[in-house]
């Protein structure tokens, strides 16, 4: 049981460089979501996903497209990379079928990707 | 709308002094609320949650913390800080579309 796991953990991009980042969950959660955190600034919502089929707008989605390829894989791409992008990346999921209450908040998060865009 | 203010982006306290980690939210429901820790290049990790069965949560590595509706608190205490406990910590509490609204997080340092 691998959890939530990320790829790549380290990327240097140029500006206008494009990439994806890469999420996946064994935990059979209904919800996964993309964040950025930045020092000082806690993390960030960039979007997340309810449930397979279905993505939503967070706090920062400006610069960044999901895809939530099946219940298991949550990508996050960046078309054209800007130095502002520079942060660390963190996905994380929750909610399986039965939870209740503070079950479904609960997030369980990956190890993070580090990115900086020069 | 929920949101999540913690007082103090640095603490710093000896080994074996008590730790306190001042967390306030807002919330217009009962809110779920969770303290997360993380410790250097790593994600986050879960401490412990209120879930409303008690207004005293425990956690792990001997935190606790305690909810108090009147003060909209939900301070994250440990009697007696060890050096592994140094780290960044994040209160969250719950959002109206299922997600998570994180506090900006306090750095923790423990001196020996």
């Amino acid at each position: 049981n691998a959890g939530v796991t990320q790829t790549p953990k380290f990327q240097v991009l140029k500006t206008g460089q494009s990439m994806t980042l890469q999420c996946a969950q064994d935990m059979n959660h209904n919800s996964m979501y993309w964040y950025r955190q930045d020092p000082g600034m806690g993390l960030r919502l960039i979007y997340y996903s309810a449930s397979e089929g279905t993505t939503d707008k967070g706090e920062v989605p400006n610069g960044y497209n999901v895809s939530r390829l099946n219940k298991r894989e949550f990508s996050l791409r960046l078309e054209s990379a800007a130095p502002s992008q520079t942060s660390v990346y963190f996905c994380a999921s929750s909610g399986r079928q039965g939870d209740l209450g503070a079950g479904t908040y609960e997030q369980y998060f990956g190890p993070g990707t580090r990115l900086t865009v020069t | 709308a929920q949101s999540v203010t913690q007082l103090g982006s640095h603490v710093s306290v000896s080994e074996g002094a008590l730790v306190l980690l001042r967390c306030n939210y807002s919330s217009s429901v009962p809110p779920y609320l969770f303290w997360y820790v993380q410790y250097p290049n790593q994600g986050l990790q879960l401490l412990l949650k209120y879930t409303s069965a008690a207004t005293l949560v425990k956690g792990i590595n001997g935190f606790e913390a305690e909810f108090k509706k009147s003060e909209t608190s939900f301070h994250l205490t440990k009697p007696s800080a060890h050096m592994s406990d140094a780290a960044e910590y994040f209160c969250a509490v719950g959002g109206s579309q299922g997600n998570l609204i994180f506090g900006k997080g306090t750095k923790l340092s423990v001196k020996p």
